[in-house]
């Protein structure tokens, strides 16, 4: 069965700084999904990554995908308290035809301090 | 111009009582799955639906039941609810025409999620 780790699963950071999520998942894969949950509310979609070596940036964040060691990367750059949120990784299982299935990751609440 | 919508927001209800949540999105998807989100925030897919078609059904006990009647809407009938149904539902919809070299891609948008209470 296909399973999905982040870590960390908190993390507290100082504004300014530099930081890396990671999410690591058991069978091969080559498309991931990060999305961000502000608390109470819904999942925003972040990045879509669909092979080896894709690398997506949007403001201060950027997701890469490394399919041959099972692991995508969301960096935080210069972090700022409106990214505070829990970040989720989600892998697509294939489920047959043109019907996919996401297992989701832990989640990684990011609290960026001033 | 709400893409995906969920009612309600929130529901509390008693222990053993029968309720529903209804979903609906205008972004002309085939594809709508309802999520459970527990107290952890842990994400699970319940079920999902293609083109009115039941594709995905987790292990969920049978008391829940999914219903489409277009590919617009999915709605969630739950029978004989239980304290550990308390939890917040998401319903979500993709597009699974949306094709890469590897293969279909399945990028999906949730709703604003129903709080469910049993008490």
């Amino acid at each position: 069965e296909l399973k999905v780790e982040q870590n960390p699963l908190f993390l507290s950071m100082q504004e300014g700084k530099n930081y890396t999520i990671y999410c690591n998942y058991s069978t091969t894969s080559d498309r991931l999904y990060w999305y961000r949950q502000d608390p109470g509310k819904s999942l925003e979609s972040l990045f879509v990554l669909l092979s080896n070596g894709a690398v997506k940036q949007e403001g201060r964040l950027m997701a890469s995908l490394d399919t041959k060691a099972r692991l995508s990367t969301l960096h935080i750059t210069a972090a700022v308290h409106d990214l505070s949120a829990t970040y989720f990784c989600a892998v697509d299982r294939g489920y047959g035809g043109a019907t996919n299935k996401l297992i989701f990751g832990t989640g990684t609440l990011l609290a960026v301090q001033p | 111009d709400t893409a995906v919508s969920q009612t309600p927001k929130y529901l509390v209800t008693q222990m053993g009582n029968d309720k529903s949540i209804k979903c609906e999105q205008n972004l002309g998807h085939d594809t709508m799955y309802w999520y459970k989100q527990d107290s952890k925030k842990f994400l699970k897919i319940m079920f999902s639906y293609n083109n009115k078609e039941l594709i995905i059904n987790e292990t969920v006990p049978n008391r829940f039941s999914p219903k489409s009647p277009d590919k617009a809407h999915l709605n969630l009938h739950i029978n004989s609810l239980e304290l550990g149904d308390s939890a917040v539902y998401f319903c979500a919809s993709s597009q699974n025409r949306d094709y890469h070299q590897s293969g279909y891609y399945n990028e999906q948008f949730f709703g604003p999620g129903t709080r469910l209470t049993v008490l």
